[in-house]
């Protein structure tokens, strides 16, 4: 069964400081691994997109790693802001149009001052 | 560009009531989902068209929800008669789907809040 899990579930961090969260899938085949920030109220939007051959990904102070052997991700943010509160989604495509968009369950991040 | 966009953006009604949302996708995309996510959960598929066609509505509860895409552009969902349960957030995104890399990245709109009492 094609799955999408992460974690933690919740984390909270102070202002500044650093942070990864992880994904784990068994999607397969797989095609290309997504991360999502969704702000509250707010539809995800996209923050880095991976196909199976590439390492890693930097979008600012975002960087997505991806180990397509274990079928493992992680997103890691670096010198966190009140304004990175939200939930990040790890999001796992099939190889085909018609193939399956997997979303994980999310981790919400709460960033204090 | 402009984004998806969906109305209404808040909707409360009693259970066993009818609602629909409406969703008018970004220009030119053929694909177009509607998710739910219940608060706290990631998004769940409902249903995915292809220009005016459904790929996939495996999750879709038929006997209560439906949605259509006449003529493959905006669509509508709705839920008739409502259950408490289906109190969440209605997600709509649309994706190109010319293949590559960019294959089904999906861009969201904001999402219409259904509670339902």
């Amino acid at each position: 069964k094609n799955q999408v899990e992460q974690s933690p579930q919740s984390l909270i961090i102070l202002e500044g400081k650093n942070c990864t969260l992880q994904c784990n899938y068994t999607v397969s085949p797989f095609s290309n691994l997504r991360w999502y920030k969704q702000d509250t109220g707010r539809g995800p939007v996209s923050l880095t997109i991976m196909t199976f051959s590439e390492n890693t990904k930097s979008n600012g102070r975002y960087t997505a790693t991806l180990d397509a052997d274990t079928k493992q991700s992680s997103l890691h943010i670096t010198a966190s802001q009140l304004s990175d509160s939200a939930s990040y989604i790890c999001v796992v495509s099939g190889k085909t149009s018609y193939d399956k968009v997997i979303f994980g369950p999310g981790t919400s991040l709460s960033v204090i001052p | 560009e402009a984004g998806v966009a969906q109305s209404p953006r808040y909707k409360i009604i009693e259970k066993r009531q009818s609602v629909a949302f409406w969703c008018n996708p970004i220009s030119g995309h053929a694909t177009l989902y509607w998710y739910q996510q219940i608060l706290g959960q990631g998004p769940k598929l409902l249903i995915q068209f292809q220009n005016n066609g459904v790929v996939d509505d495996s999750q879709l509860p038929k006997d209560r929800f439906s949605a259509e895409r006449l003529k493959g552009v905006d669509s509508t969902l709705k839920i008739q008669p409502a259950k408490l349960e289906d109190s969440a957030v209605y997600l709509c995104a649309s994706s190109l789907d010319r293949g590559g890399l960019r294959a089904h990245e999906q861009y969201f709109g904001p999402g219409t809040r259904l509670t339902v009492t």
